[in-house]
C-alpha cells in the first residue's frame, strides 16, 4: 500500500469547515483513498473513500487532485463531536473485504468552541 | 449499517492470568476479521488476520502463542491474551468487512485491558 503523510494536528473553529490534507505521492492507479476517524477511546469509523473523482456523503467531502498525489477531507461545518484523529489510508479495493487495513499516525483534529 | 460488537469493553486482570476478548459481526457474516492493538497516543497496530475455519495470520513481531485467535464461526472471532503481563495493557480493537460494502471496514468499540 502507498504511504501517506498527514499533519500531526490541526485546530478548527466550531461551525467552520475543517480541511484535512493528505499526501500520497506514490499512489498507484488501482489504489483508492480512504478516510477513517477515531474518537477518543472508540473504534475507528469509516468516513468516505474515492478513486479519482470528488466524493460527497452525509459526513464529508473528499477532494482528490487530478494527479491523485494528494487529497483533502472536508467537514463542512465542524462540531465539537468531530474532534478526533483522522486517518488517510491508501489501498487497493478488494471485493470480499479480505485485505488488511494499515493505519498511519493520522491528524488529530481539535474543534474549538 | 454493519455492526461489530466487541466484549468486554474493559477488563482488569492479574498478571499471569489469561483474558478472552470477543468480536461479533451482528448482521453480516465475516470470513475474515482483523485484530489491532493501540497504545496510548499511538496509532492502531495490526496484530493478526483472523480467518474462519483456519489458522490466523500474525503480523511480524506478534507472538502467536501469546495472542491466541479463534474464528470458529462466521460471526465470532476471539482473541485470548495468555499469561498476561503489565506490558500487555492496551486498547484492543477488532474489525470486519460486510461483504455487501467491502470498502467500509467496521470496527468494534474496543477493549481496554489493564494487567495489574
Amino acid at each position: 500500500d502507498a504511504k501517506t503523510t498527514q499533519p500531526p494536528s490541526m485546530d478548527c473553529a466550531e461551525g467552520r469547515a475543517a480541511n484535512l490534507p493528505c499526501n500520497h505521492s506514490t499512489i498507484s492507479g488501482n489504489e483508492y483513498v480512504y478516510w477513517y476517524r477515531q474518537i477518543h477511546s472508540q473504534g475507528p469509523q469509516y468516513i468516505i473513500h474515492g478513486l479519482k473523482n470528488n466524493e460527497t456523503n452525509e459526513m464529508a467531502s473528499l477532494i482528490i487532485t487530478e494527479d491523485r498525489k494528494s487529497s483533502t477531507l472536508i467537514l463542512p461545518h465542524a462540531t465539537l463531536r468531530d474532534t478526533a484523529v483522522y486517518y488517510c489510508i491508501v489501498r487497493v479495493a478488494v471485493v470480499g473485504g479480505y485485505q488488511k487495513v494499515t493505519f498511519g499516525t493520522g491528524t488529530k483534529l481539535q474543534v474549538i468552541p | 449499517g454493519a455492526v461489530v460488537s466487541q466484549h468486554p469493553s474493559r477488563v482488569i486482570c492479574k498478571s499471569g492470568t489469561s483474558v478472552k476478548i470477543e468480536c461479533r459481526s451482528l448482521d453480516f457474516q465475516a470470513t475474515t476479521m482483523f485484530w489491532y492493538r493501540q497504545f496510548p497516543k499511538q496509532s492502531l497496530m495490526l496484530m493478526a488476520t483472523s480467518n474462519e475455519g483456519s489458522k490466523a495470520t500474525y503480523e511480524q513481531g506478534v507472538e502467536k502463542d501469546k495472542f491466541l485467535i479463534n474464528h470458529a464461526s462466521l460471526t465470532l472471532s476471539t482473541l485470548t491474551v495468555t499469561s498476561a503481563h503489565p506490558e500487555d495493557s492496551s486498547f484492543y480493537i477488532c474489525s470486519a468487512s460486510d461483504p455487501s460494502a467491502p470498502w467500509s471496514y467496521t470496527f468494534g468499540s474496543g477493549t481496554r485491558l489493564t494487567v495489574v
